[in-house]
């Protein structure tokens, strides 16, 4: 069963402004944590941001911040500011921490964002 | 550091085929993976390795092997290639354990199966 849901293949937002990319996540163990990847058009997987299940605030780096609500099992990726060179696919990931899960990463299907200037 | 390279970084292959996709990290990772990425399904775990002489199936195994002899290398091979497995592959690396020990990927090889 698909674990990460990004119901948002694609989204346009103007430069400078703010955009949420949603990311919803089903798991049954207490334990885990959610990251955000950014793939430019280049194609590398660019690590943005990481939250962890038991982690008191929100996870902010930079212009990225993470809106987790856990009761909900929503991480929402907010990029403030928006700039050229935000766009690119994001992909919202998840990993259980119970042994066999450990070391999988489970990913959403991607939301391609365009940055308009 | 070159982190985590991976070659070739394009292959086209006909339809039974058998070839090596190389990948080596340099940071003394313990995990190291390979996922595939089709357009519109994000990226998929084919296997994973959690130490040197240490193997398992991810998601997508069929038609694919691996094995980790050292802890730097972690070689995917495909056994007859097919064009179902036209896709672009990643490989990544990670610390042991959980949280928020982030996987470093390597730029990806682009495979055509004709």
């Amino acid at each position: 069963a698909q674990k990460i849901t990004q119901t948002q293949p694609g989204m346009f937002v103007q430069e400078k402004e703010a955009v949420t990319l949603d990311c919803t996540y089903d798991t049954s163990d207490p334990s885990y944590g959610l990251f955000w990847y950014k793939q430019p058009s280049s194609g590398e997987m660019i690590f943005l941001i990481y939250q962890g299940s038991y982690d008191q605030q929100n996870a902010t780096e930079g212009r990225y911040s993470l809106n987790f609500q856990k009761a909900r099992k929503s991480a929402n990726l907010v990029i403030s500011a928006s700039q050229l060179g935000d766009s690119a696919m994001y992909f919202c990931a998840m990993r259980e921490s119970w042994m066999d899960s450990s070391y999988k990463l489970i990913f959403g299907s991607g939301t391609r964002l365009l940055v308009r200037p | 550091n070159a982190g985590v390279t991976q070659t070739p970084k394009f292959q086209v292959l006909k339809t039974g085929q058998s070839m090596t996709l190389q990948c080596a990290q340099d940071m003394n990772h313990e995990y190291m993976s390979w996922y595939r990425q089709d357009p519109g399904m994000g990226l998929r775990l084919i296997h994973y390795s959690v130490g040197a002489g240490i193997t398992d199936q991810g998601e997508v195994p069929n038609g694919y092997n691996v094995s980790r002899s050292t802890t730097e290398d972690f070689p995917l091979r495909l056994l007859s290639a097919a064009p179902s497995q036209t896709s672009v592959y990643f490989c990544a690396s990670r610390m042991g354990g959980g949280g928020r020990s982030e996987q470093y990927f390597g730029p990806g090889t682009r495979l055509t199966v004709t």
